[in-house]
Formats: structure tokens, sequence, C-alpha cells
């Protein structure tokens, strides 16, 4: 079946420091990947996407690249933000139903 | 332009107890899913509609957990008999039909069984 691996957590990083969020995953088909953001106490946040092979999803200087020779959509942003503190989920779809299967997520904390 | 909202956002409730978590989505999206998210973990897809018919229910939906979507507008989430292990958020999402349509979330119900 589908599945979404993403690295392990938590991440912690200072302010201005360049972020990488590894994730890969395993499809029957053609998916569309995803990455949404989970804000403490919130629900989750839809922060950008990727519907076909080489398109890159970008949003709030965060970026991603669907790379289908590598199975992956990894998560980059040049500079955090203490506000980027939260957890990120990689995330696909693939059929009608466009239902959602996620990875475990990971915790950012950005320190000033 | 209202989002997914989602009600309560916060219950606690005895175990063995019934619960109801209501989840109106946004206007014009015909699909309506429901997830549980526990700590530490990420959501769990457990069924969704289109317009009022259910099309799938994941296996984690045991036979005390019901949904209903009547109007193919708001939905509602039972759970009968709770358990301590039915303590996480449940999720409510809606999206258009499409392959690819995002799917957008609500800020979820926490449900705390003691």
């Amino acid at each position: 079946g589908d599945s979404v691996t993403q690295m392990e957590g938590p991440v912690t990083l200072s302010e201005e420091a360049f972020l990488t969020i590894n994730c890969t995953y395993t499809a029957t088909g053609y998916p569309s990947l995803f990455w949404y953001v989970q804000y403490p106490g919130e629900g989750l946040q839809l922060l950008l996407k990727a519907t076909k092979a080489d398109d890159k999803g970008s949003n709030k200087g965060f970026e991603a690249t669907y790379r289908k020779e590598t199975t992956s959509f990894h998560l980059e942003k040049g500079s955090v933000q203490v506000s980027d503190s939260a957890v990120y989920f990689c995330a696909l779809n693939t059929g009608a139903n466009s239902k959602l299967t996620f990875g475990k997520g990971i915790t950012l904390s950005v320190r000033p | 332009d209202t989002g997914v909202s989602q009600d309560p956002r916060h219950k606690i409730t005895k175990r063995g107890q019934n619960v109801t978590f209501r989840c109106d989505p946004i206007s014009e999206h015909n699909r309506l899913y429901w997830y549980r998210q526990t700590l530490g973990q990420g959501p769990e897809f457990l069924t969704y509609f289109q317009n009022e018919a259910q099309l799938e229910k994941s296996r984690l939906l045991s036979n005390r957990f019901s949904a209903e979507r009547p109007k193919g507008s708001f939905s509602t989430l039972e759970i009968q008999r709770t358990e301590q292990g039915d303590s996480a958020m449940y999720l409510c999402a809606s999206s258009l039909q499409g392959a690819g349509n995002t799917i957008y979330f609500g800020e979820g119900s926490w449900l705390t069984v003691v």
C-alpha cells in the first residue's frame, strides 16, 4: 500500500539557518504530494503541493520538488524563522478518492 | 471565507459514555473526510463522504464509530461506549472532487477519555 517516510526528529535550528526535511514515498500510480504544517494546538494547514514529476511547490519561502526517480519530496527553506516552529507532515494521495496518506511528522524548533 | 469548522474543540468524557463531534465543511466542497491523530503520529484516515454517500471506511473505524452526512453538508462522528484508547484528536477535512485537489482541514476536536 501507499506509505510516506519522514526523517526522524525533532530538529532544532538557529534562526536564519538552512532547513531540509526529508520525505520519501511508496505509491502505486502517480501520486500528488503535499506538505502540511501544524502549529501548536491547531489543525493542519496546507503548506505546498506538487501534482506531477519535476513540479516544484513553494510557499512562504519553503520549497519542495517532486522527484519521481528518487521517490522523494524533500522540504527546504533557506532561512528559517522562530515563527516556523511547528510540526511538518509529508503526505500523498492517489486514486479517485483523494484520500491522504501521511508520514509521522517532524517537529521543528527554531531558536532566536 | 469560512474554513472547515469543528465542534466541540475539546471534550473530556468518562469511559463508556457516547460522544458526538460535528464538522461543517467549506460550503462548496462535496467531499468530507474524517481522520484521527494521536500524539506523535500523523493523521490516519477513518472515512470519507462524497455528498451524502459514505464511500470508504478504514478498518480503524470499529463498530463503535459511526459517521453520517445526511444532507451532504455537515457531518457527525459518533463514538459509542468510549474507551481510553479513543483519546485522540479527530480531524475533519473537505475538498472538491478530483485527483490532486487540495484537502482543507479543520482545527480538530480533542477527545480525552478518563
